[in-house]
């Protein structure tokens, strides 16, 4: 069964770095993009950037360019995203999704970690 | 950076009743589009992709039609399950990027 299991919430301090990892298992964690995407409450889906575990390239959306890092672990199938310089607006569910079935898209998902920011 | 328009933000619709979503590009997209259900609490699922496949388990009461810059998400007859909140969803291939709509909250009426 394919899996994407993410780490617990996070609580962090305004100007702080958060690091969510996104464990995969059932199968080849080298073969298909690996998405993380931010929900604020109550607001849509927000795309934030891929990494291609094969090589570690990256592509990020502009609006959080310089401020995410997106990377791969193949010893040990695991993808973290990297977030810094926090403020109250990141508050939000990250999601790591995947391609499993369809390559371009996202249609594996991981359950969501909450963070929370706040002084 | 293309950005999609999702219309209506809601729909109040009873079941049994057929809905129609749409999903509007600012530039072509070709048919690289997709259509997720997200409900509360739950991360979104993938129903449809380039623009009108539907994904494996998918109802065949879910249908999705368009390219270029204008895509429908339609249902035929709403279960009571269907309420829920509908993103779309595009790739593009220069600026690699992807983008999602502001979604489409359907509700019971």
């Amino acid at each position: 069964e394919v899996q994407l299991v993410q780490s617990g919430a996070e609580v962090k301090k305004p100007g702080a770095t958060v690091k969510i990892s996104c464990k995969v298992s059932g199968y080849t964690f080298t073969d298909y993009y690996m998405h993380w995407v931010q929900q604020a409450p109550g607001k849509g889906l927000e795309w934030m950037g891929l990494v291609d575990p094969e090589d570690g390239e990256t592509i990020y959306a502009e609006k959080f360019q310089g401020r995410v890092t997106i990377t791969a672990d193949t010893s040990t199938d695991t993808a973290y995203m990297e977030l810094s310089s926090l403020r109250s607006e990141d508050t939000a569910v990250y999601y790591c999704a995947t391609g499993y079935y369809y390559y371009y898209y996202m249609d594996v998902w991981g359950k969501g970690t909450t963070v929370t920011v706040s002084s | 950076e293309i950005v999609l328009t999702q219309s209506p933000a809601t729909l109040s619709l009873s079941p049994g009743e057929r809905a129609t979503l749409s999903c509007r590009a600012s530039q072509s997209v070709s048919s690289y589009l997709a259509w997720y259900q997200q409900k509360p609490g739950q991360a979104p699922r993938l129903l449809i992709y380039d623009a009108s496949n539907r994904a494996t388990g998918i109802p065949a009461r879910f249908s999705g039609s368009g390219s270029g810059t204008d895509f429908t998400l339609t249902i035929s007859s709403l279960e009571p399950e269907d309420f829920a909140v509908y993103y779309c969803q595009q790739r593009s291939n220069w600026p690699p990027a992807y983008t999602f709509g502001q979604g489409t909250k359907l509700e019971i009426k």
